[in-house]
Parts: C-alpha cells; sequence; structure tokens
C-alpha cells in the first residue's frame, strides 16, 4: 500500500541532534495524523490536523514540533530529544475532518535516540 | 477517556486453526476499526466497523455497540497472518482513535 508514505524508514539521532520526519499521502484526504509506538506501550495520538491547522496536540512535550504546509504533507520536527522518545512514528490520513472516517497509516519511521 | 482492552494479549496457532479476538471499549463510540501490524510496522486497515458484521476473505468482523465489543474472527489461519492485531475507538469527539494494547497472534506452519 503506497497511499501514505513515509521517509526516513529509520533514524538515529543524538541528543542534541535536530531532525525530521516527512510523510506524504497520496490519497486526497484532508486530515492528517502523528502517532507514536513505543515498546510495550499502545499507540498513541500526538498531533491532528485538519485543512491544514492542528486540532490536536495531544499533551507532547515541545521537543516535538509538527508542520503542515499543505494537505499532503506533515512533518514532525524533532530537537534535543531523549532516549525514552526512540519508539516507532507513525503517520495517518483520513477524509472527513467530523471524525468516522478510516484512518490509513503509513510504514512508520523507527526512531533511535542515543 | 475511553479504555480499549484487547484480549487475549498472545496467541499461538497451528497453521489451519480458527480463533477469536475480543476488544471491549469503556463508552460508546463513532468509529471502530481494526488493524493488522506485520513484522515490519505497517499498520493494515482490516475493517471499519461500528456497528454490524463484516467479512473480507477469511477473515470476519461483528461489533455489537450496545454492548461495547466487538469481535475478529481468523478462519483457516495462515502463517501470514502473524502479526498484532489492534483494535482502535473514536468517540464522538472526532478523529481520535484510541488504540487497544493489541493481540499478539503467531501461527506456526
Amino acid at each position: 500500500e503506497t497511499g501514505v508514505t513515509q521517509t526516513p524508514r529509520h533514524l538515529v539521532m543524538g541528543m542534541t541532534n535536530k531532525k525530521s520526519l516527512k510523510c506524504e499521502q497520496h490519497l486526497g484526504h484532508n486530515a492528517m495524523y502523528w502517532y507514536k509506538q513505543s515498546a510495550k506501550k499502545p499507540l498513541e495520538l500526538m498531533f491532528v490536523y485538519s485543512l491544514e491547522e492542528r486540532v490536536e496536540n495531544n499533551s507532547v512535550p515541545s521537543r516535538f514540533s509538527p508542520e503542515c504546509p499543505n494537505s499532503s504533507h506533515l512533518f514532525l520536527h524533532l530537537h534535543t530529544l531523549q532516549p525514552e522518545d526512540s519508539a516507532l512514528y507513525l503517520c495517518a490520513s483520513s477524509q472527513g475532518v467530523s471524525g468516522g472516517a478510516t484512518q490509513y497509516f503509513g510504514p512508520g519511521t523507527r526512531l533511535t535516540v542515543l | 477517556g475511553i479504555q480499549v482492552e484487547q484480549s487475549p494479549p498472545d496467541l499461538i496457532l497451528q497453521e489451519g486453526a480458527n480463533s477469536t479476538l475480543r476488544c471491549n471499549f469503556s463508552d460508546s463510540v463513532n468509529n471502530l476499526q481494526w488493524f493488522h501490524q506485520n513484522p515490519w510496522g505497517q499498520l493494515i486497515n482490516l475493517f471499519y466497523i461500528p456497528s454490524g458484521t463484516k467479512q473480507n476473505g477469511r477473515l470476519s468482523a461483528t461489533t455489537v455497540a450496545t454492548e461495547r465489543y466487538s469481535l475478529l474472527y481468523i478462519s483457516s489461519s495462515q502463517t501470514t497472518d502473524s502479526g498484532v492485531y489492534f483494535c482502535a475507538v473514536e468517540q464522538a469527539a472526532g478523529n481520535k482513535l484510541t488504540f487497544g494494547g493489541g493481540t499478539r497472534v503467531l501461527v506456526k506452519p
């Protein structure tokens, strides 16, 4: 399934680095999401963008900074991360801004913070 | 917030066996989805099923919204069915999926 793509697929970074994760959806959707999947924890919603505006910030630390320049692209800018931020970061998109729409996921970026 | 519990947490099957995975949720929902996460981390949509029954090949799902549970049936399991199965629900507020802890399935040849 190539509807939602994410780059890079793997990323190793030091705590002082700055990096960005990229997500692109080719489905014509108008809502995009970032999720975090840590070992032995359920998937957690981080951010929701609807029509390029952030509508949800699920108490995420400021060292994670999302950006949605248009309805097809979503970025997650990372800076001064901690080792406990190591996780699989998943992007998703859906059609519909009022909920009840199927979400489609990208393959994820596996992040390791040293 | 809403609680989503999946059972069993782990399941080992012999190829060809049938199984049932369960998802319980603590409040009324607007949306319920079942996903399969393959060993590479990709989440694959299986069903969008806020209520009723759906079938897709060897998989089927039933959601009884009034009793706040959903079931995923796997029939004639194959080794490619291995992975983690997640249930996720969305309440009426919209656009925010809450995931269960998943059921890790291993199908042995």
